[in-house]
């Protein structure tokens, strides 16, 4: 059965701290795997991986993928209060069909 | 990257009855899909919306529950039929494969009660 995991579901840091989320999945036809950030309604998109050992950036977020151990992290660096959020891990299967299979979800709170 | 809304935004519903949610992309895409996130929950996929042909469901979603539409490269509707409280979700619409574009963006949700 495909499934997607994430660890930990929830998470309490205060400013200023670096978080590491985690995502492991076992998809058949795996494509590409995404984070998305979801603070009321709409997932908002962070990033796509497809490839192994390719770190992705954007301000104080980061993500990389590692194919052979099926798992990626989306590491948050200085975090604010911001960040916090729902985070949330999905992998694109059945290559092509652009359907996705999300995780459990991230809730992390930055504290003040 | 596409730009996605949906209506209504939110409605509160009478159990028996129906409610037509509409979701509209600003550019033509290849892909359109609905997804239902109970509370507390994550996304599940419920069907594939397909261009000027039935929808393809993902196990435990029935046309006869879900009828989806989708009559162009740019809009699509989920009716949500015969309503229990269960059906109390969000209901998020996405779309992938724009020009250039591989990256899947959701619409902003329709946050449904029934009651």
């Amino acid at each position: 059965e495909d499934k997607v995991v994430q660890s930990p579901l929830s998470l309490v840091v205060h400013e200023g701290d670096t978080v590491t989320l985690n995502c492991s999945y076992e998809v058949t036809n795996f494509r590409s795997l995404l984070w998305y950030k979801q603070e009321k309604k709409a997932p908002t998109f962070l990033f796509m991986l497809t490839s192994s050992g390719i770190e992705k950036k954007s301000g104080r977020l980061s993500s990389i993928l590692d194919k052979k151990e099926l798992f990626s992290i989306l590491n948050i660096t200085a975090t604010q209060t911001g960040d916090s959020a729902v985070y949330l891990c999905a992998v694109e299967f059945s290559s092509n069909t652009g359907k996705l299979i999300f995780g459990q979800g991230t809730t992390l709170q930055v504290k003040p | 990257s596409a730009v996605i809304s949906q209506k209504p935004s939110r409605d509160i519903c009478q159990r028996g009855t129906s409610l037509t949610i509409q979701c509209q992309v600003d550019s033509q895409v290849t892909m359109m899909f609905w997804y239902r996130q109970q509370p507390g929950q994550s996304l599940t996929l419920i069907a594939t919306a397909n261009q000027g042909s039935e929808a393809t469901y993902e196990s435990g979603f029935v046309i006869d529950k879900f009828p989806i539409s989708r009559p162009n490269l740019t809009f699509s509707t989920l009716t949500v039929s015969n309503m229990s409280p269960e059906d109390s979700s969000i209901y998020l619409c996405s779309a992938t494969g724009g020009a250039s574009e591989e990256t899947q963006y959701f619409g902003p949700g329709t946050r449904l009660l029934v009651l």
